[in-house]
């Protein structure tokens, strides 16, 4: 059984338009993540939730909004696509909003905007 | 600011050898740091962590220093193996419970 999934896992799409991603953790975990993976392989944190609330918030343009409408889904809307957009898009989930428990990632879903 | 850096960002070497995996931090105050593995196409993978009041730690084949002192933290694979290719990632946390992720390193290991 897969712990993190995420789909789409490939999303090309053109710029101006509105897509979201979807996560779900089977974990039991209390906090979900958003992260993004530039083409550098840089990694930073979008978003956290805990329990649907939301914990961190990084300075993300409001174009991203994150849902989450129960503790185990934590859901990515993106609206007017650009380019700049283009990245590979992680979920992760931890037991709690505190960084000593382990993050578990899921597959990742590489966003890229035409 | 805050911010995790790596020396290298990338890495040779001859199956069965030993890697070692540097990274450096500048936040005084963290307290806790993780290695990540990525596969290709997949997402990272927790290693081995280490609380700030260690200095080592050690897992099955991967061991983690830690040097408060130069804010240095490093990552040794032992007997290296095909299967350790990946990039690999240190992270420490941050204000209000975030990871911050380095760079990355990425292993090759050659046959």
């Amino acid at each position: 059984d897969t712990a993190v999934s995420q789909t789409p896992k490939y999303l090309v799409t053109q710029m101006g338009n509105d897509k979201s991603i979807k996560c779900e953790q089977n974990l039991g975990h209390d906090t979900m993540y958003w992260y993004k993976q530039d083409s550098k392989k840089f990694l930073k944190i979008m978003f956290s939730y805990n329990n649907k609330e939301l914990i961190i918030n990084e300075t993300v343009p409001n174009r991203f909004s994150p849902k989450s409408p129960d503790k185990a889904h934590l859901n990515l809307h993106i609206n007017s696509l650009e380019l700049g957009d283009s990245a590979v898009y992680f979920c992760a989930s931890s037991p709690s909003g505190s960084p000593q428990y382990t993050q578990y990632f899921g597959p990742g879903t590489r966003l890229t905007v035409l | 600011g805050e911010s995790v850096g790596l020396h290298l960002p990338t890495l040779s070497v001859q199956e069965g050898d030993n890697s070692i995996i540097n990274c450096a931090y500048s936040n005084s105050a963290s307290d806790y740091f993780i290695w990540y593995k990525q596969e290709s196409g997949k997402g990272p993978q927790f290693i081995i962590d280490i609380r700030s009041n260690m200095d080592k730690r050690q897992g099955q084949r991967v061991t983690v220093l830690l040097n408060k002192t130069v804010k240095h933290l490093s990552l040794q694979i032992a007997a290296t193996q095909p299967g350790d290719s990946a990039v690999y990632f240190c992270a420490e946390s941050g204000r209000g419970g975030k990871l911050i992720f380095g760079q990355g390193t990425e292993l090759s290991v050659k046959p």
